[in-house]
């Protein structure tokens, strides 16, 4: 979905780096998500926001941290990267006003921890 | 813990076939049941959804099945098309937030 955007696409990083994976949204939405998917496991909820001040942790939030630094922009870090840390990452947006929470996703950033 | 099994893990389907996916859930607060469609190199996109008062709901040619007693729902995808070849995840969520998904069904349809 073009109105979600999520940078880098893709990623390869070493043991140990830090990386921000960075999400942008044009929808308007107040609320934003942080997912990981895995083979077999789906998605995974690693944070959620409801609005700038308002950051809650989801069920995997072990070794990343975000910050919403805007409406519009919801970034994920890890700290310290490690191998099984290897995931696609989604983020999504949806509307509070919708009473169905349907969520829009962007188009993934897959990262690679060597 | 998954709140939300999912099964099969992938099925293959001819073209005009039906493909059945089905998922259970524990947690009976659940009250919303959406499905998600997600094609290669794309983010999941909101395909259909069901809330626990009803027992049915067709879009096209998909449609899902609700059984409230047993906790158990499922998707029905007739008359399969090649362009209907994805990942499918059910999902459950409480109070309109957060998503509890599946693992995941890979669908491939053959021509």
């Amino acid at each position: 979905d073009a109105d979600v955007t999520q940078t880098p696409r893709n990623r390869i990083t070493k043991t140990g780096k830090r990386i921000m994976l960075e999400c942008s949204q044009t929808k308007g939405h107040d609320r934003m998500y942080w997912y990981r998917q895995d083979p077999g496991l789906g998605l995974r909820l690693i944070y959620y926001s409801f609005d700038v001040k308002d950051i809650n942790k989801g069920e995997i939030s072990d070794g990343y941290s975000v910050s919403r630094q805007a409406q519009a922009k919801f970034s994920l870090s890890l700290e310290s990267a490690i191998p099984n840390q290897t995931a696609l990452y989604f983020c999504a947006t949806s509307d509070r006003g919708q009473t169905n929470n349907e969520q829009f996703f962007g188009p993934g950033t897959r990262l690679t921890v060597l | 813990q998954q709140q939300v099994k999912q099964s099969p893990q992938s099925l293959i389907v001819q073209k005009g076939g039906i493909s059945i996916i089905n998922c259970a859930y524990e947690n009976t607060a659940f009250d919303y049941f959406p499905w998600y469609q997600q094609f290669p190199g794309k983010g999941p996109a909101l395909l259909i959804a069901i809330r626990p008062d009803v027992s049915e709901k067709k879009e096209g040619r998909f449609t899902i099945s609700f059984n409230k007693s047993a906790k158990q729902f499922s998707l029905h995808i007739m008359d399969s098309q090649p362009g209907d070849s994805a990942t499918y995840f059910c999902a459950a969520s409480l109070n309109d937030y957060k998503l509890s998904f599946g693992a995941g069904t890979t669908v491939t349809v053959r021509a």
